[in-house]
């Protein structure tokens, strides 16, 4: 059974203070990993989709990396406007069915 | 940009009513999903279609159905709400082969 984990549950960063929020993952073949932002009262918003180990994507201040057993979203500097859930998921393919982690709650403050 | 709709933003029901939550996409999307979203659960997948007609079992559909009768809408029903499906429920659609899913803004149902 796919299985997503998602660590820590909750941080809280001063602003400028950099950090990584953790993924890991237990899949029968992975069709792509997919982190997501979501807002307090809001759906989630797509933010970045690897497929492979070693992949990486950048995004402002977020970069997300890859490895056969999990994910790292790395935050640079983060500013309060970062603050949010960041939610990871393994799916995809033809029906897009994604397993969801249960996220990060990352407040950063000024 | 991807919109997706749903009907209603905050409900209250009483247990034992019939609940509809509407869901339209306006990007002909082949798949959409219902999840449902509660504390420390996570968003977990109640059914998903593939198609007009066509849906799928999640991975907890009980207590609920879907319907699909146009591409752009997607409708999930409680059939007799129990207090124990009080929670977020968030409506999404996609293309497929991607895992790039767009969201509605969720429907907080409360069932007393």
């Amino acid at each position: 059974e796919d299985q997503v984990t998602q660590s820590p549950e909750a941080l809280r960063l001063q602003e400028g203070e950099s950090s990584s929020l953790n993924c890991s993952y237990t899949v029968s073949g992975l069709r792509g990993l997919f982190w997501y932002r979501q807002d307090p009262g809001k759906g989630p918003e797509f933010l970045f989709t690897l497929y492979s180990a070693g992949e990486e994507k950048e995004k402002e201040r977020l970069k997300a990396t890859l490895t056969k057993k999990e994910s790292f979203l790395h935050i640079t500097a983060p500013k309060p406007e970062d603050s949010a859930t960041y939610l990871c998921a393994v799916g995809g393919g033809a029906t897009n069915k994604l397993i969801f982690g249960t996220g990060t709650l990352l407040a950063v403050q000024p | 940009d991807v919109k997706v709709t749903q009907s209603s933003r905050y409900l209250v029901k009483r247990t034992g009513e019939k609940v509809f939550l509407e869901c339209v996409q306006d990007m002909d999307h082949e798949n959409m999903f219902w999840y449902r979203q509660d504390p420390g659960l996570g968003l977990r997948l109640i059914y998903f279609s593939y198609d007009v007609k066509m849906k799928e079992k999640g991975d907890i559909p009980e207590g609920y159905s879907v319907s699909r009768e146009k591409k752009e809408r997607f409708s999930l029903i409680l059939e007799s709400a129990s207090t124990n499906q009080t929670s977020m429920y968030l409506c999404a659609s996609g293309q497929k082969n991607t895992g790039e899913l767009f969201f509605g803004e969720g429907s907080r149902l409360t069932v007393l």
